[in-house]
């Protein structure tokens, strides 16, 4: 089945700075979503994208659905604490009935 | 509050037992899933339901029995409990149509001793 690379697996900041993360796929995908999860909680969405080469922000968070629509990425800017958590992609194939594919997952440390 | 709200949020068990976790969503979504999140985080899609329909069930042993009483509601239902199942469990909802997001419930974290 499609198959997504997330990077990187894990990061450490310093509180302020900026941070990007970004998914691949050798598929194309008909949509990106971007969600965070946080220690016993559930994924929460963050952002959706609809159409290669939309660029999305949500406050400080920025994502953009790649124009070949095989990738996506995720900016975060002046980084604070409370953006610790994993951070998600997915994509939905655009084959009918086929479930969102999930990245691995990115893990944001922010040092204060 | 609209959610997706599941029950336990904690599940502790035997080896060979039988357990449910309950998923209700008040979304007015018509589409409902189950995830299985393993220690290393990653997300795997178990099922899918649309209007009380299974549409998806992606390799899932048949201990595992997902049951939709209504659109609403979609309980996960597992015989016979392996070490292997241990796991966070997410349920899932969603509108009909590929391009829709989903929204989680909380997790039931399943734990098989």
């Amino acid at each position: 089945g499609q198959q997504l690379n997330q990077s990187p697996q894990s990061m450490f900041i310093q509180e302020g700075e900026d941070v990007s993360m970004n998914c691949t796929s050798s598929s194309i995908f008909n949509t990106w979503l971007w969600y965070k999860q946080e220690p016993g909680e559930g994924p929460v969405l963050l952002i959706a994208l609809y159409k290669a080469g939309e660029l999305t922000s949500n406050g400080r968070l920025t994502a953009q659905f790649g124009i070949t629509r095989k990738d996506s990425f995720l900016n975060i800017s002046a980084s604070i604490p409370s953006d610790v958590g994993i951070y998600f992609c997915a994509g939905q194939p655009p084959r009918g009935n086929t479930p969102l594919v999930f990245g691995k997952g990115t893990r944001l440390s922010v040092i204060a | 509050d609209t959610a997706v709200s599941q029950t336990p949020k904690y599940l502790v068990t035997q080896m060979g037992n039988d357990k449910s976790i309950k998923c209700e969503q008040n979304l007015g979504h018509d589409t409902m899933y189950w995830y299985k999140q393993d220690s290393k985080k990653f997300l795997k899609i178990m099922f899918s339901y649309n209007n009380k329909e299974l549409i998806i069930n992606e390799t899932v042993p048949n201990r595992f029995s997902p049951k939709s009483p209504d659109k609403a509601h979609l309980n996960l239902h597992i015989n016979s409990l392996e070490l292997g199942d241990s796991a966070v469990y997410f349920c899932a909802s969603s509108q009909p149509g590929l391009n829709s997001p989903l929204h989680f419930g909380n997790g039931t974290r399943l734990t098989v001793t």
